[in-house]
């Protein structure tokens, strides 16, 4: 996967611990993306950057902490999570030209015990 | 509420057959609707964009737009079992050109 890459690619973690996820997109793009897909549940989104910019939260509990140094790098620092946060954690990038393609990376699978 | 809504299936064609997926948005002022196909296990994948009213063809798939009745549909001409997956169609929002708003996505199964 050379467009968007996420590490890692699976994560097991207690509620205790803090982990983070990385993200990178070799695509020139100037917006990233993380959403959380859970299973019976559509795409949700939780964070947008544009140019480095957090241009949206959508509602996310603290727990989750989104960081984007620059346009390339985008991480979710994780913290005393909750079982109902075990999902498919992906992150996308666009060009911000229309139509504005999102383009995913492979995801991480968190697991919360 | 705004919603993109599309019927869970599974929906179950004969190997060769046409697949139909189907979609309906609540936003009127959307402009950008995609078709994503996933993987069990992987993450979503672009099939193709639309955002003209009419058709749009790519290959085996159609994407068709009908913003009046705010519909968009996919459909696979000579199904094969390897385009088994889930299918998500998702919609700008019209706040915001780079937000999308998805649905819930509807298993195709390709019986050989």
């Amino acid at each position: 996967e050379t467009g968007v890459t996420q590490t890692p690619r699976h994560l097991v973690m207690g509620m205790t611990n803090k982990k983070s996820l990385k993200c990178e997109q070799h695509l020139g793009h100037n917006a990233m993306y993380w959403y959380k897909q859970s299973a019976k549940k559509p795409l949700e989104l939780m964070f947008v950057y544009n140019f480095k910019e957090q241009t949206e939260n959508n509602s996310v509990p603290s727990r989750f902490s989104p960081e984007c140094p620059n346009s390339s790098h985008l991480f979710l620092h994780l913290h005393t999570l909750q079982p109902e946060d075990s999902a498919l954690y992906l992150c996308a990038s666009t060009p911000g030209t229309f139509p504005d393609t999102q383009y995913f990376g492979p995801g991480t699978r968190l697991t919360v015990l | 509420q705004k919603e993109v809504e599309q019927n869970s299936g599974p929906l179950s064609v004969p190997e060769g057959a046409i697949a139909s997926l189907n979609c309906t948005y609540s936003d009127r002022g959307s402009q950008s609707f995609f078709w994503y196909r996933q993987y069990s296990g992987k993450s979503p994948e672009l099939i193709m964009f639309i955002y003209s009213n009419g058709d749009k063809e790519d290959g085996r798939f159609t994407a068709q737009l009908n913003k009046a009745s705010q519909y968009v549909s996919l459909l696979i001409r000579d199904s094969q079992p390897s385009d088994s997956a889930t299918y998500l169609c998702a919609v700008n929002g019209s706040g915001a050109t780079n937000k999308l708003i998805f649905g819930t996505g509807t298993l195709l199964a390709v019986q050989p």
